[in-house]
């Protein structure tokens, strides 16, 4: 399996502008996670599917934010518009797992937006 | 709510050493740990999974423990290597799907 895909690998935008980040997850698991990482804030957990459903965006910093997961191999995190406080790494990372129990995460190489 | 803390933030080493690193958590409630490693620029690797109910996992010259009741877990690195430098963190699952992760050990193992 290639593991979790994600792209592109970098965007560079103007602040306004709509950002489309993209994540294939490894094929047969069932959980699927968007997270954000910044220097001052860490690894934050945005958003999580199971069975393509949303659980929880409780993450999500704003309505801005908005995350979809048409089918079980594609999920898409969208901004917009865009700010120069989003600019961060943003990691898709995909399990098998249940609401009491979750094997290992696998992360994709992450997302570098960087947000003019 | 569950907090994870890892220490020291950042250890360098000469190559050849055995070092520890340390995960604590503040609720004993989990389920399983992972210890995961991320060199700059990419995603994380997970590289053990302890579940609540055993108390170590080795793989290679890596050994993680766990001990629940006192929240604190371990990662032992056997004859560190240079290309053992990288950041280190560890994350505990505490059911309904979420994970939370540390701030990360960044580790250089000097050659």
């Amino acid at each position: 399996d290639a593991g979790v895909i994600q792209s592109p690998r970098h965007e560079v935008t103007e602040m306004g502008q709509e950002v489309t980040l993209r994540c294939k997850p490894i094929s047969g698991h069932n959980s699927l996670f968007w997270y954000r990482q910044t220097m001052m804030r860490g690894l934050e957990l945005l958003i999580y599917f199971n069975n393509n459903v949303p659980i929880d965006d409780s993450g999500m910093p704003e309505d801005r934010f908005s995350a979809k997961m048409p089918n079980a191999s594609f999920s898409t995190l969208k901004i917009q518009p865009s700010e120069p406080r989003d600019s961060a790494v943003y990691f898709c990372a995909s399990s098998l797992g249940g609401v009491d129990s979750q094997e290992k995460l696998f992360f994709g190489s992450g997302t570098q937006l960087s947000v003019l | 709510k569950q907090e994870v803390t890892q220490i020291p933030a950042a250890l360098s080493v000469p190559e050849g050493e055995n070092l520890v690193l340390n995960c604590s958590f503040t609720d004993s409630a989990i389920y399983n740990l992972q210890w995961f490693r991320q060199d700059p620029g990419k995603g994380l690797t997970s590289l053990l999974l302890i579940q609540s109910s055993q108390r170590e996992q080795t793989s290679g010259r890596l050994n993680a423990s766990l001990d629940k009741s006192s929240g604190r877990s371990t990662l032992y690195i056997a004859a560190s290597q240079p290309g053992d430098s990288a950041t280190y963190l560890c994350a505990v699952y505490t059911g309904g799907f979420k994970t939370i992760f540390g701030a990360g050990t960044r580790l250089f193992v000097k050659a």
